[in-house]
């Protein structure tokens, strides 16, 4: 079946850090690149990263560059996501998004996780 | 960064009913512009893509249009599964951006 599998979310206090993992099945992984994309409760979508298929180009939205860090294990078909110096305003779901092409015209996404959820707190 | 504005951010409609969403981008984008639909506790699904695509699998009543600036989703008969919400997303350029999403309620 082909799907993707978030873990990881919890509760953590403002600082802190949390890893999380995205496991991928029934497609060529190694072939897309991959995204992060979050949802702040009862608000939109918000993309977060993107990981080339070779892990050698990733990009991040202004409201996490420094803080978070989008990695790849393609030969365990696992996505990550290194959350570090979390903020309140990071509490959301976590989506992991898989493209539909390796192109820049297919950055689309085209198959999600069911999300994991973040929480920021004291 | 590309700023996109969905319209109506709400809508009120009856089964069988035709129902147009519109997004305008910020600036051009070609059409480099996917629609998806979000179910209450659900991730997102791809319903159309490059502005007028029919992802596999969605069904013919949903449709895109438009290019540069300014694009639309339309449902040509409502049936009782569409009332949700759907969000535009432009992939022209990084970051990547969504519409504030439009929620398509029963009148």
């Amino acid at each position: 079946e082909v799907q993707l599998l978030e873990s990881g979310g919890g509760l953590v206090q403002p600082g802190g850090s949390l890893r999380l993992s995205c496991a991928a099945s029934g497609f060529t992984f190694s072939n897309y690149p991959m995204s992060w994309a979050r949802q702040a409760p009862g608000k939109g979508l918000e993309w977060v990263s993107v990981i080339s298929p070779g892990h050698d180009i990733t990009y991040y939205a202004d409201s996490v560059k420094g803080r978070f860090t989008i990695s790849r294990d393609n030969s365990q078909n696992t996505l990550y996501l290194q959350m570090d110096s979390l903020r309140v305003e990071d509490t959301a779901i976590y989506y992991c998004a898989k493209h539909l092409g390796a192109t820049a015209t297919t950055r689309y996404f085209d198959l999600w996780g069911r999300g994991t959820l973040v929480s920021v707190s004291s | 960064d590309i700023q996109l504005t969905q319209s109506p951010s709400f809508l009120s409609a009856s089964v069988g009913d035709r129902v147009t969403i519109t997004c305008r981008a910020s600036q051009g984008i070609s059409s480099y512009l996917a629609w998806y639909q979000q179910k209450p506790g659900k991730a997102p699904k791809l319903l159309i893509y490059a502005a007028s695509t029919l992802q596999s699998g969605v069904p013919s009543r949903f449709s895109g249009s438009g290019s540069g600036t300014d694009f639309t989703l339309t449902i040509s008969s409502l049936q009782p599964e569409d009332f949700t919400t759907y969000y535009c997303q432009q992939i022209n350029n990084y970051p990547l951006t969504f519409g504030g999403g439009t929620k398509v309620e029963i009148k």
